[in-house]
């Protein structure tokens, strides 16, 4: 079945650095969608990404989408302590009415 | 607008009790899932339903049990609760998932002992 892949699993980052995250899909992607888990919280919807080679930015985080649609990627220029959290990429299966998680990029921030 | 609203919070079980856990959402949403988390091993996909009066399951349905008779509340039921089901549990709607953004609640923390 699809698989979606995410890394790292996890990132520890001096406040101020850069930080990327990774999505790989085995199967082409209609769209993928980015979300992000603060610790203790719920999945909450970041951006959703549909066309091939499409960048989209949100303040410092800049998402992109690949030209096959197979992988995407997360990147934050110069990370503060609020970016801390888990970060999960998801993309509908090839089964209708399901999405694939990836497993999530843990980023911890050290002040 | 509550949006997903989960109950409860934690709850606490022995092996071979049963629970519902309760999910509702006030956005008129069709789409409605069931996803569990577990540590290292992401959001997995429990039961789905598209619409009032249809499920299906998703990756991980053994142990649970799932109706939707309205377009908001959407239960899940443990029939008889054992300690592989300690999770965090998160219910999500969607306006049409999966090309549609996922809306969860805050979750349910659910120990089996």
């Amino acid at each position: 079945g699809q698989q979606v892949m995410q890394i790292p699993q996890y990132q520890h980052v001096q406040e101020g650095e850069d930080f990327t995250t990774y999505c790989n899909s085995s199967t082409t992607l209609s769209n993928i969608q980015w979300y992000k888990q603060r610790p203790g919280g719920h999945p909450v919807f970041l951006i959703q990404l549909v066309k091939s080679g499409e960048v989209k930015k949100q303040k410092r985080l800049t998402f992109q989408f690949g030209e096959a649609k197979k992988n995407s990627s997360l990147h934050i220029t110069a990370t503060q302590t609020t970016d801390v959290g888990t970060y999960f990429c998801a993309g509908p299966s090839t089964n209708a009415g399901k999405s694939t998680f990836g497993d999530g990029t843990t980023l911890t921030v050290k002040p | 607008n509550a949006g997903v609203t989960q109950t409860p919070k934690f709850q606490v079980l022995k092996t071979g009790q049963s629970m519902t856990l309760q999910c509702a959402q006030d956005m008129n949403h069709e789409y409605m899932s069931w996803y569990r988390q577990d540590p290292g091993m992401g959001l997995r996909l429990i039961h789905y339903s598209v619409g009032a009066g249809i499920t299906d399951q998703g990756e991980v349905p053994n142990g649970y049990n799932v109706s939707r008779s309205t377009t908001e509340d959407f239960p899940l039921r443990l029939l008889s609760a054992a300690p592989s089901q300690t999770s965090v549990y998160f219910c999500a709607s969607s306006y049409g998932a999966p090309n549609s953004p996922l809306h969860f609640g805050n979750g349910t923390r659910l120990t089996v002992t």
